[in-house]
């Protein structure tokens, strides 16, 4: 079946890194974007951006530049996302989704999602 | 950005009832809207997309309506397994955006 499963939980300092592996199974993963979404604690959720699997170029919505990395392994059908500078506002949980283009849509619905990954910021 | 405005932001009801939130475009989307279930703990589910599409394995007493900048999403017969929060998204513009959630909660 197809399934995304994201790398396990994390607890960092401000200022270090953190990057979280989503792998893909179950699909070709050259055939669909991916997407990542934050949800912060008790809140909702927020598009971050996408990668495109087929020529690892990616897309940054307004708030991710700078410190967010998008990359890909698509020899282990997988996806990351770093985030550098940690500052204790980043604490969420970050999830990747499938994005699902069906024409003549613009673009697509995430499904499926990954089970998500808690990043902890504190000192 | 196009903005996704649910409503309510919280509804309480009961086993049985017939429920409907509703999501506002700031812009038209055309019918690229799509519904998600989210319980605690856990990664958001997709239940409808292109607005109305009811995706395979959710349980028909769910259906999604509207284009343009008002759509709805029903729940004919609530069912226990029901409470949860449900998001919006829109999928025409490059930029995805989600609604604010709706917490359905138990009367």
């Amino acid at each position: 079946q197809v399934q995304l499963v994201q790398s396990g939980s994390e607890l960092k300092k401000p200022g270090a890194s953190v990057k979280v592996s989503c792998k893909a199974s179950g699909y070709t993963f050259t055939n669909y974007p991916m997407n990542w979404v934050r949800q912060a604690p008790g809140q909702g959720l927020e598009w971050m951006g996408w990668i495109n699997t087929n020529t690892g170029n990616p897309t940054y919505a307004q708030g991710f530049t700078g410190r967010f990395v998008f990359s890909l392994d698509t020899s282990v059908s997988t996806a990351y996302l770093q985030i550098s500078s940690l500052k204790a506002e980043d604490t969420a949980v970050y999830y990747c989704a499938r994005e699902v283009v069906v024409e003549p849509a613009p673009y697509g619905w995430f499904d499926p999602w990954g089970q998500g990954t808690l990043v902890t910021v504190s000192s | 950005d196009i903005q996704m405005t649910q409503s309510p932001s919280t509804l309480s009801a009961s086993v049985g009832d017939r429920v409907t939130i509703t999501c506002r475009a700031s812009e038209s989307v055309s019918t690229w809207l799509a519904w998600y279930q989210q319980k605690p703990g856990k990664a958001p589910n997709l239940l409808i997309h292109t607005a109305s599409n009811v995706e395979s394995g959710v349980p028909s007493r769910f259906s999604g309506s509207g284009s343009g900048t008002e759509f709805t999403l029903t729940i004919s017969s609530l069912q226990p397994v029901d409470f949860a929060t449900y998001y919006c998204q829109q999928y025409y513009s490059p930029q995805a955006t989600f609604g604010q959630g709706t917490k359905l909660e138990i009367k």
